[in-house]
């Protein structure tokens, strides 16, 4: 497709569950980026890639949460132990490797939500 | 730590009333300031960059300008399809990441 795909777009899960969320960058894009967005805020950094190794996990709020992106296109955000807290919208954002820093491209999200 | 403040949180314009959007910042290192435009449900769409105080951008009925302390969004004659979040974002120092803010809820109503 010509944008960021985000798969699914609705997740609703109990509390204690595993869930996994998938990110389809722009074709050729070498940075993915996922953030967390919570209603009424903007969104919130948690992890960078580039290529296939995260270059910056400093917003990962815990070790339930873990990302991969093993060839280096498609990224899977990974939660363990979900909890009520982790309700948010999740998205992903790609971009070519020069264009400007701030030039992402962002897909729709997905939203989940913990019981 | 990077802080972003917007204001308005939220804005309600007639059609065709121009107004300005503000966002300042703290940030040690600024390399760039960006703002986006998101819709309900979906996610941020990239309008601008900014690096340097006195730099402007324009975008049809949008122009963005930079300070050392704050951004503005002007927005002239606005239209019904302008309503949106506008959010402002700022990258700092050698960091990837993006720093947000709440962003400016803009209905223009006809």
């Amino acid at each position: 497709g010509a944008g960021v795909s985000q798969t699914p777009s609705n997740k609703v899960t109990e509390k204690g569950k595993y869930v996994e969320l998938r990110c389809d960058p722009i074709s050729g894009h070498t940075a993915l980026y996922w953030y967390r967005q919570s209603l009424g805020q903007g969104p919130e950094f948690l992890i960078y890639f580039q290529g296939t190794g995260a270059a910056d996990d400093s917003g990962l709020p815990n070790d339930r949460f873990f990302a991969v992106r093993p060839e280096g296109s498609v990224s899977t955000l990974k939660i363990q132990r979900t909890e009520r807290g982790d309700s948010a919208v999740y998205l992903c954002a790609s971009k070519r490797g020069l264009a400007e820093p701030g030039e992402l491209f962002f897909g729709e999200g997905s939203r989940l939500t913990v019981l | 730590e990077d802080q972003v403040t917007q204001s308005p949180e939220a804005l309600r314009l007639q059609e065709g009333e121009s107004s300005s959007l503000n966002c300042s910042y703290t940030v040690s290192g600024l390399r760039g300031l960006f703002w986006y435009r998101q819709d309900p449900g979906k996610g941020p769409e990239f309008l601008f960059t900014l690096y340097s105080a006195g730099e402007e951008k324009e975008k049809e009925r949008l122009k963005a300008t930079l300070t050392k302390k704050e951004s503005f969004l002007h927005i002239t004659a606005p239209k019904p399809e302008d309503s949106a979040t506008y959010l402002c974002a700022v990258q700092a120092g050698t960091a990837s990441k993006l720093t947000f803010g709440t962003g400016t809820r803009l209905q223009v109503t006809l």
